[in-house]
C-alpha cells in the first residue's frame, strides 16, 4: 500500500531565509503525481506546486521549487526568501491510481 | 462565487441528529472527494466521485451517506454519528485529465455532542 511521510511536524524559518520540508512516499506505481498543498490558519487549502513522476525536471513555482527524487522514493520543497504569508501547514500529496494519500504535515512558522 | 463553497461553516449537531453537508464547486470539474481531518492526522479520503458515479469508498462507516447529484454538487448526509466524528470535512474538486491537481473548500467543522 502506498504512504506518505512527513518526519518534521514543525519547523521555524527566518524571514527571507530559505527551508526545505521534507516528504518521503512509497509506492510500486510507475506512473504518479506528488503534490504540496499549503493550508494557512483557518483558510483554505491550496496548491503550491506540482510534479509529474515521469518528468525527470524538478518542478518550481517563484520562491518554491521541489527535489524530487524517484528512486529515493523523496519529495521535498524549498522555500526560498521566506515570508510571514507562508506560515502554514504544508501537505505533501501522492496521486496514483484511485489513490490519494496526505502526510501528516509540517507547521511551518516564520519568524520576523 | 467562485471555486469551491461549502457549507455550512460550522456544525454542532447530536448523536441522534440528521444533518447534511453540502458542496458546490464552480470550476467545471469532474471529479469531486470528501475528507475528513482531524487533528495530528493524515487527511482521510473518504469518497469520490468520477463524472457523477463514486469510484472509491474507503470503509466509511454507514453513517456517513454520500451523494452526488451531478457534477458541481455534492452532499455528504450524517445520521447518528459519534463524537470521534467531530473533525473538518474538506470537499475538493478536480479535471481528471489534468492529473487530479484538487481544488479545496473552505471546509466544514463538525462537532458531535
Amino acid at each position: 500500500a502506498q504512504t506518505v511521510t512527513q518526519s518534521q511536524p514543525e519547523m521555524s524559518v527566518q524571514e527571507a531565509e530559505t527551508v526545505t520540508l521534507s516528504c518521503t512516499y512509497d509506492t510500486s506505481e510507475s506512473d504518479y503525481y506528488l503534490f504540496w498543498y499549503k493550508q494557512p490558519p483557518s483558510r483554505q487549502m491550496i496548491l503550491v506546486i506540482r510534479q509529474e513522476a515521469y518528468k525527470q525536471q524538478n518542478a518550481t513555482e517563484n520562491r518554491f521549487s521541489v527535489n524530487f527524487q524517484k528512486a529515493a522514493k523523496s519529495f521535498s520543497l524549498k522555500i526560498s526568501d521566506s515570508q510571514l504569508g507562508d506560515a502554514a501547514m504544508y501537505f505533501c500529496a501522492y496521486v496514483g491510481t484511485y489513490k490519494y494519500i496526505f502526510g501528516t504535515g509540517t507547521r511551518l512558522k516564520v519568524l520576523a | 462565487e467562485t471555486g469551491v463553497t461549502q457549507t455550512p461553516r460550522h456544525l454542532v449537531m447530536g448523536m441522534t441528529n440528521k444533518k447534511s453537508l453540502k458542496c458546490e464547486q464552480h470550476l467545471g470539474h469532474n471529479a469531486m472527494y470528501w475528507y475528513k481531518q482531524s487533528a495530528k492526522k493524515p487527511l482521510e479520503l473518504m469518497f469520490v466521485y468520477n463524472f457523477k458515479e463514486q469510484t472509491e469508498n474507503n470503509s466509511v462507516p454507514s453513517r456517513f451517506s454520500p451523494e452526488c447529484p451531478n457534477s458541481s454538487h455534492l452532499f455528504l448526509h450524517l445520521h447518528t454519528l459519534q463524537p470521534e466524528d467531530s473533525a473538518l470535512y474538506l470537499c475538493a474538486s478536480s479535471q481528471i485529465a489534468t492529473g487530479y491537481e484538487q481544488y479545496f473548500g473552505p471546509g466544514t467543522r463538525l462537532t458531535v455532542t
